[in-house]
């Protein structure tokens, strides 16, 4: 079993909608969970932490974490065109060390 | 602020010779960290520092590849001979002692062997 599994995708999603990305993790001690965002050719951009379950929001984006279900998801809500990119799941092991799942690439289509 | 700088930007060379990547992290933040990037293999954790101090050398794929960082403002990950399966995209990463803290990435750097 991977670490941090993304469903590679693509996912595809019409603009306007809520896009829904999963991961899921193995190490059940992990604290800290981390979205980035990467588009093609760039470096990866972080976009959203979170430490305790449940939700947070920023903007359009909602992240959400389960711990109890080894779970955490990231929300795009009014999806746009330039949201189209590949979302990166990173989970913290120990004190600073990052695992990052395959990524799931989302296009959002006009 | 300036953010990880990376150099170069790109880099090409032949089967055999050593290459050197470089990275200036962001003023004030503790730890480094080098990644390579393939589509293969997605996002995987070469080496990290911490103070300059290498903590984790776990990720680094054999002997060819070396790392230092002799002050708190630059890093070099080397590899010596390259070899066409180490082509890959290298980004170095940069955080503050803060824990958990975010990662900030440089633009990196795309290494082609041939």
């Amino acid at each position: 079993q991977k670490e941090v599994e993304q469903n590679s995708g693509p996912l595809s999603v019409p603009e306007g909608a809520i896009a829904s990305l999963n991961c899921t993790y193995s190490d059940r001690v992990s604290q800290s969970f981390f979205w980035y965002r990467q588009y093609s050719g760039k470096s990866p951009e972080l976009i959203m932490s979170i430490y305790s379950n449940g939700d947070k929001e920023d903007g359009r984006f909602t992240a959400q974490l389960n711990k109890a279900s080894q779970y955490v998801s990231l929300l795009i809500r009014d999806s746009q065109p330039s949201d189209s990119a590949t979302y990166l799941c990173a989970v913290i092991q120990g004190a600073q060390k990052l695992v990052f799942g395959q990524g799931t690439r989302l296009t959002i289509n006009p | 602020d300036a953010g990880v700088i990376q150099s170069p930007r790109h880099e090409v060379t032949e089967m055999g010779q050593e290459v050197t990547l470089r990275c200036k992290p962001i003023s004030g933040h503790d730890y480094l960290f080098w990644y390579r990037q393939t589509m293969m293999r997605g996002l995987e954790l070469l080496i990290y520092f911490n103070n300059n101090v290498p903590i984790d050398d776990s990720g680094m794929p054999e002997d060819r590849f070396s790392a230092k960082m002799p002050n708190a403002s630059f890093s070099t990950l080397k590899i010596q001979p390259s070899e066409p399966r180490d082509s890959a995209v290298y980004f170095c990463a940069s955080s503050n002692r803060s824990v958990p803290s975010p990662q900030h990435f440089g633009d990196g750097t795309r290494l082609s062997i041939l």
